[in-house]
């Protein structure tokens, strides 16, 4: 079974709207992180936001945000104010449990596109 | 801080050659990884350690070998070259610390890649 899916393989948005990327993912861990990574044309990954599965709180990073709903096992990540800068490809990963052993799992992911 | 670099940014092969390709961070991160990145199939893991002396395999480990003598360096083999294997390679690291509950203490940080081009 997949334990991360990205229902969204490519997303169009005009630039300075807000933007919702889907992920959900699986595991019968109580203890795991979910991130999102950004890949830029460049092809480098960079870490955006984290969410732990004890967090309270939804995760911000400036214009990032998780929207973190653990009975429905989704992570979305919420752009606010979306700009030019922002089209990549968007990874959503999850670690399961906290132990040194544990490996963390990659979706599919979702090319984003901002129109001027 | 370099962060984690790998070596070389590009290689071509033919089949049945064999290759290492190199990476080193300089963060003392215990994890460190090696992902291939396939279009359209996101990054599937090959390999993992989680400290020098232990590797273990991830999603796609047939025709790849790891070790980790040391905490910096996770170099990856390729033992007999095959077409199958053209891809990007990324190495990754992360400090593991199962006592934060949040944070960027779990961050994982790339390489730049690798891109493989087997003939």
């Amino acid at each position: 079974a997949q334990k991360i899916t990205q229902t969204q393989p490519g997303m169009f948005v005009q630039e300075k709207e807000a933007v919702t990327l889907d992920c959900t993912y699986d595991t019968s861990d109580q203890s795991y992180g979910l991130f999102w990574y950004k890949q830029p044309s460049s092809g480098e990954m960079i870490f955006l936001i984290y969410q732990g599965s004890y967090d309270e709180q939804n995760a911000t990073e400036g214009r990032y945000s998780l929207n973190f709903q653990k009975a429905r096992k989704s992570a979305n990540l919420v752009i606010s104010a979306s700009q030019l800068g922002d089209s990549a490809m968007y990874f959503c990963a999850m670690r399961e449990g906290y132990s040194s052993a544990s490996k963390i799992i990659f979706g599919s992911g979702t090319r984003l596109s901002i129109r001027p | 801080n370099a962060g984690v670099t790998q070596t070389p940014k590009f290689q071509v092969l033919k089949t049945g050659q064999s290759m290492t390709l190199q990476c080193a961070q300089d963060m003392n991160h215990e994890y460190m990884s090696w992902y291939r990145q396939d279009p359209g199939m996101g990054l599937r893991l090959i390999h993992y350690s989680v400290g020098a002396g232990i590797t273990d395999q991830g999603e796609v480990p047939n025709g790849y070998n790891v070790s980790r003598s040391t905490t910096e360096d996770f170099p990856l083999r390729l033992l007999s070259a095959a077409p199958s294997q053209t891809s990007v390679y990324f190495c990754a690291s992360s400090r593991t610390d199962p006592r934060l509950t949040g944070g960027r203490g779990e961050t994982q940080y790339f390489g730049p890649g690798t891109r493989l081009l087997v003939l």
